[in-house]
């Protein structure tokens, strides 16, 4: 049973613009969610995470909202760059050392 | 240092080879894991060593073998494996009870 779900296999956004990544989830014990990056024959790298306690968590052009009523979260790349073409992962845990991935968005940024 | 590396990077293997995979680690965590990562997929938990002790299995074939001889290192032996085990094996490393996981490179694995 898949507890994290992203359900958009891919994205392609104009340089510039924004990208919206989205991510639901159905454990509602989770606190703590991470975005990870990854570019193709390379591990996942962290980008940004957000708290249970928190709805905004921003880090420069990387913004993550969280709704937990909704039980989603999704993150915002402001202006995207061609550079940030890559799968984005969206991850979930509730502290006890075990992460739960989403499937996967691979975001391409169009010069 | 900030780094989880793994070596090798690459590695072929016919089906009666033995070969192991490794990990290290410097930041201190005392939580680390085994994931294998198929293509367009995301990692799929293996293994988890807690305190250098073995906590979570996640069903894993016995053609499996991890091993944490001390904190900063995670081993996984490699026997008799099937070409479905092509994947790149992912290391990662977090403080107990931590929320971040920091990834290694990864590992290339191809069962020939």
């Amino acid at each position: 049973d898949q507890q994290v779900k992203q359900n958009s296999p891919s994205l392609s956004v104009q340089e510039g613009r924004i990208s919206i990544l989205n991510c639901d989830y159905t454990n509602s014990m989770f606190d703590y969610f991470l975005w990870y990056k990854k570019y193709p024959a390379e591990g996942p790298t962290f980008l940004i995470s957000i708290s249970s306690i928190k709805d905004k968590n921003e880090d420069g052009r990387f913004t993550v909202f969280l709704n937990k009523s909704a039980k989603h979260l999704s993150l915002h790349i402001v202006p995207s760059q061609p550079g940030d073409s890559a799968v984005y992962f969206c991850a979930a845990t509730n502290t006890g050392n075990q992460f739960y991935f989403g499937t996967g968005t691979s975001l391409t940024v169009i010069p | 240092d900030t780094e989880v590396t793994q070596t090798p990077k690459h590695l072929v293997m016919g089906m009666t080879n033995k070969k192991s995979l490794k990990c290290e680690q410097h930041m201190g965590h005392r939580a680390m894991y085994w994931y294998k990562q198929k293509a367009k997929k995301p990692p799929e938990l293996m293994f988890v060593y807690s305190y250098e002790k073995l906590s979570i299995n996640e069903s894993v074939p016995s053609r499996f073998s991890p091993e944490c001889p001390n904190s900063s290192l995670l081993n996984l032996h490699l026997h008799a494996l099937q070409p479905e085990d092509s994947a790149l094996y992912l290391c990662a490393s977090s403080p107990i009870g931590g929320d971040e996981q920091f990834f290694g490179p990864g590992t290339r694995l191809t069962v020939l």
